[in-house]
């Protein structure tokens, strides 16, 4: 089955160390995004990549990085420099950027920071 | 700048009444709108997106939305609710490459 694959489902990390989740799809998709999702706030796009080798930051890249190596793969690491990041994670694809191409969310990671 | 905003944060119902709920948005062009229903600890799903043309769209699972311009709105209706409609509701308009998401509307189902 075709799909978006995030693991681990929940992850716990002590302050001060980088974490990294992550993302596979065997959709065939160009386009992968990651969201942070926080109760009350909807989603918000950290980074998207339209192709491999590349990407953008979205309105809260900052203290994540991204990698864009493989066109089934888009890792998120969360460095410590990000000052809140216990969230729920989510990572979508889409054929492409354009409107006309439906996002396909995985299960979304779950991080905990202590 | 653009702006979603869903003024309902819980909505609770009895299983068979009708829904509505509500999405304003902020975009000085004609928008591309969306709903997406998310299940607790699970990714988002599309249920239904409006473009151009009819301002009734239908989705997935029962659901239609209605575009109305004067009103900046694109509320979410089904006409009788199900217990396994109880989720996470959100409202999202797209931009140059980007979706910008509503904060979400919780919907309870009492039997």
């Amino acid at each position: 089955d075709g799909g978006i694959t995030q693991s681990p489902k929940y992850l716990f990390r002590k302050e001060g160390q980088n974490v990294t989740l992550s993302c596979e799809q065997n959709l065939n998709h160009d386009a992968m995004y990651w969201y942070r999702q926080d109760p009350g706030q909807g989603l918000r796009l950290i980074y998207y990549s339209q192709i491999v080798n590349d990407f953008q930051k979205g309105d809260i890249a900052e203290g994540y990085s991204v990698s864009r190596e493989k066109k089934e793969s888009f890792p998120l690491t969360v460095t410590s420099a990000q000052k809140n990041p216990t969230a729920f994670y989510l990572c979508a694809s889409s054929m492409g950027t354009s409107v006309s191409w439906e996002q396909y969310f995985g299960p979304g990671t779950r991080l905990t920071v202590t | 700048a653009q702006s979603v905003t869903q003024p309902d944060i819980h909505i609770t119902v009895s299983e068979g009444a009708s829904l509505e709920l509500r999405c304003n948005y902020s975009y000085g062009a004609t928008p591309y709108l969306f709903w997406y229903v998310q299940s607790p600890g699970q990714g988002l799903q599309l249920l239904l997106k409006y473009f151009s043309g009819d301002t009734l769209v239908q989705g997935i699972k029962g659901f239609e939305a209605e575009f109305k311009r004067s009103q900046s709105s694109f509320n979410l209706r089904k006409p009788s609710v199900h217990w396994s409609d109880a989720a996470e509701y959100f409202c999202a308009v797209y931009n140059f490459n980007k979706f910008y998401f509503g904060s979400g509307t919780k919907l309870n189902v009492k039997p």
